[in-house]
């Protein structure tokens, strides 16, 4: 089975700080992406990686960035967190590489990111 | 830009069959439909996906019409553990970019 694991479940921060959130995965995968889930908007893509040290803007990129250096991880960073970044955040990683739903994506169980 | 559609919520009761369809006017053409399961406190599962007609495998099936503006989930005869939120999953590549489109979510509650 394939393993995606986020470094925290529950995370609290300040407005300003610089936060990093990361994520692992075991299945050598090519595909990884960074989602925020919020009530009544759904999951919403913020980047994805197709190879190391290759990323593509998704959705909502504005106030994060993100750093593929190895295959397996893929980081998460919220330059000056604010409170509108409080939200769940999911990491998911697929196989294949490039664009497209061919190949499931598989999920983390998520950060919950608090920013006070 | 797709627009995926789904019911917010549905309630049934156990041992019934449950069809939950998504509606995606504008999806990639290459591209596989894809439905997940959520629980609280957990990120998505993969249950299944499919590119045209029907998929079956040992959970659910999935119903996808030839032009592939819509698609039935069909879970069989649901149990309380069934009681979750499900989502499809398509792509968009009408605008020139790239897009993975999320459906809102269909909230389904098993009843005894």
């Amino acid at each position: 089975d394939v393993k995606v694991t986020q470094s925290s479940r529950y995370l609290v921060k300040r407005t300003g700080e610089k936060v990093f959130l990361e994520c692992v995965q075991d299945m050598d995968h090519e595909n990884m992406f960074w989602y925020r889930q919020d009530p009544g908007l759904g999951l919403r893509l913020i980047y994805f990686s197709y190879d190391v040290k290759m990323k593509e803007k998704g959705d909502i990129p504005e106030g994060y960035s993100v750093s593929r250096e190895k295959k397996e991880r893929f980081s998460l960073i919220l330059e000056s967190a604010s409170t509108n970044q409080t939200s769940m955040y999911l990491c998911a990683s697929s196989a294949g590489t490039g664009l497209g739903t061919n190949q499931p994506q598989h999920f983390g169980d998520g950060t919950r990111l608090s920013i006070l | 830009l797709a627009k995926t559609t789904q019911p917010i919520s549905m309630d049934s009761y156990e041992g019934q069959e449950v069809n939950i369809t998504c509606s995606h006017n504008n999806i990639a053409t290459n591209d596989y439909i894809t439905w997940y399961q959520q629980f609280p406190s957990q990120g998505p599962r993969f249950i299944i996906q499919g590119y045209k007609t029907k998929v079956t495998n040992e959970v659910a099936s999935l119903f996808i019409p030839a032009d592939r503006k819509s698609s039935t989930l069909s879970l069989p005869r649901v149990s309380l553990s069934d009681t979750a939120v499900y989502y499809c999953l398509v792509g968009d590549d009408t605008s020139g970019t790239y897009k993975y489109i999320f459906g809102t979510g269909t909230r389904l509650k098993v009843l005894a």
